[in-house]
């Protein structure tokens, strides 16, 4: 049961390098999200995506792009790191109702 | 303005002891709720949810929770903590559906540390 995996798990960037975290999941869900975890503020919905093809700007969305090319997987990229998005990234899908399913997450360190 | 309220940042209890762990919410529509658990270095795992029927929810891990309309509460007990149920508790509100942009709303958090 893999449920949503995120790769890579672990990353370092130095400010201005770009990078793309993957997301997969095998449940057929047709919602995608990508949160970011920080200390003390929760997670904070960054993009979603509402099925193959659509993506939707969440809470926190600049310095971020998304793809969604196909239903089983959620692309968060980052064009010019900068060390405000040193954070841990969730991956989570669902259904069109009901709770979300996470991924393990992946941190990213931005030097 | 939609919101989760978690009064408490951390907790600290002794096992064997019971737990209860306060979530307030401002929500304008009828909502779903959830209490998700992150153990260090994981993802976040459902423990319990809510939408309608009876107001004490059970979930899982000995884990329980009570909706209360009136004080737009939706609290997470457990009668007696184990060493294991150090972790950090999410509480989250959401809408029924999904639609038109529609999404969760977690809470802060609250870190709960088990004294042996």
């Amino acid at each position: 049961n893999a449920g949503v995996t995120q790769t890579p798990k672990f990353r370092v960037l130095k400010t201005g390098q770009s990078m793309t975290l993957l997301c997969a999941q095998d449940m057929n869900h047709e919602y995608m999200y990508w949160y970011r975890q920080d200390p003390g503020m929760g997670l904070r919905l960054i993009h979603y995506s509402v099925g193959e093809g659509t993506t939707a700007k969440g809470e926190v969305p600049d310095g971020y792009n998304v793809s969604r090319l196909k239903k089983q997987n959620f692309l968060l990229g980052l064009e010019s790191a900068a060390p405000s998005q040193t954070s841990v990234y969730f991956c989570a899908s669902s259904l069109i109702t009901g709770e979300l399913f996470f991924g393990e997450g992946s941190r990213l360190t931005v030097l | 303005a939609q919101s989760v309220t978690q009064p408490d940042i951390h907790i600290t209890v002794s096992e064997g002891a019971s737990l209860e762990l306060r979530c307030n919410y401002s929500y304008g529509a009828t909502p779903y709720l959830f209490w998700y658990v992150q153990s260090p270095g994981q993802g976040l795992q459902l423990l319990l949810k809510y939408f309608s029927g009876d107001t004490l929810v059970q979930g899982i891990k000995g884990f329980e929770a009570e909706f209360k309309r009136s004080q737009s509460s939706f609290n997470l007990r457990k009668p007696s903590v184990h060493w294991s149920d150090a972790a950090e508790y999410f509480c989250a509100v959401g809408p029924l559906i999904y639609n038109q942009g529609g999404k969760l709303i977690f809470g802060q958090g609250t870190e709960l540390s088990v004294k042996p």
